[in-house]
């Protein structure tokens, strides 16, 4: 279970529908964004990235779409299944000084997905 | 099976103590990362070494020393353990600035 005290953004969904996970990222000059999903005590996963020349990407039962307007992320999940229960992170990579961010990852807080059978 | 893999995975030690967390990759990638993810899930990178150098070094203690002996390993030796230590650490690998792919993580608790 999730620790008392812990406040991230909680997504609930049934099995078998869609699921729509949002992120808003901080800085204009990134260039580069992926979702990663963790499942309860396991590393980070890589799911599907996309660069800032795309607005959209699709993967097996997942799309990205960027919004760079508004500095807004969201990853959609088709079909959701009970093995999706995870929290899902967007990270963002920023160029730093002389256009070189050296591959730092800023992540966001992460958003909670319960899926019920 | 190749991998990003840590030791150890749990770590259970007092205040004050030296203790060390390994790393290793086998995915040929150039670049290895140190995250450090406190009780609330946020995750934030602490070193960055490409090619054993070291090239993103955040605002971390000096207690945090990390050590990189070739390209397929990145060590990290924590001195003089304190409380707000306590978390999990992730070690993660990638090509030079590409997506990165993250190790079991290694959870630290300082009693």
């Amino acid at each position: 279970g999730e620790s008392v005290g812990l406040h991230l953004p909680t997504l609930s969904v049934q099995e078998g529908d869609n699921s729509i996970i949002n992120c808003a990222y901080s800085n204009s000059a990134s260039d580069y964004f992926i979702w990663y999903k963790q499942e309860s005590g396991k590393g980070p996963q890589f799911i599907i990235d996309i660069r800032s020349n795309m607005d959209k990407r699709q993967g097996q039962r997942v799309t990205v779409l960027l919004n760079k307007t508004v500095k807004h992320l969201s990853l959609q999940i088709a079909a959701t299944q009970p093995g999706d229960s995870a929290v899902y992170f967007c990270a963002e990579r920023s160029q730093g000084a002389g256009g070189t961010s050296y591959g730092k990852l800023t992540f966001g807080q992460g958003t909670i997905l319960t899926v019920h059978p | 099976d190749t991998a990003v893999s840590q030791t150890p995975k749990y770590l259970v030690t007092q205040m004050g103590n030296d203790k060390s967390i390994k790393c290793e990759q086998n995915l040929g990638h150039d670049t290895m990362y140190w995250y450090k993810q406190d009780s609330k899930k946020f995750l934030k990178i602490m070193f960055s070494y490409n090619n054993k150098e070291l090239i993103i070094n955040e605002t971390v203690p000096n207690r945090f020393s990390p050590k990189s002996p070739d390209k397929a390993h990145l060590n990290l030796h924590i001195n003089s353990l304190e409380l707000g230590d306590s978390a999990v650490y992730f070690c993660a690998s990638s090509p030079f600035q590409e997506t990165q792919y993250f190790g079991p993580g290694t959870r630290l608790l300082v009693l």
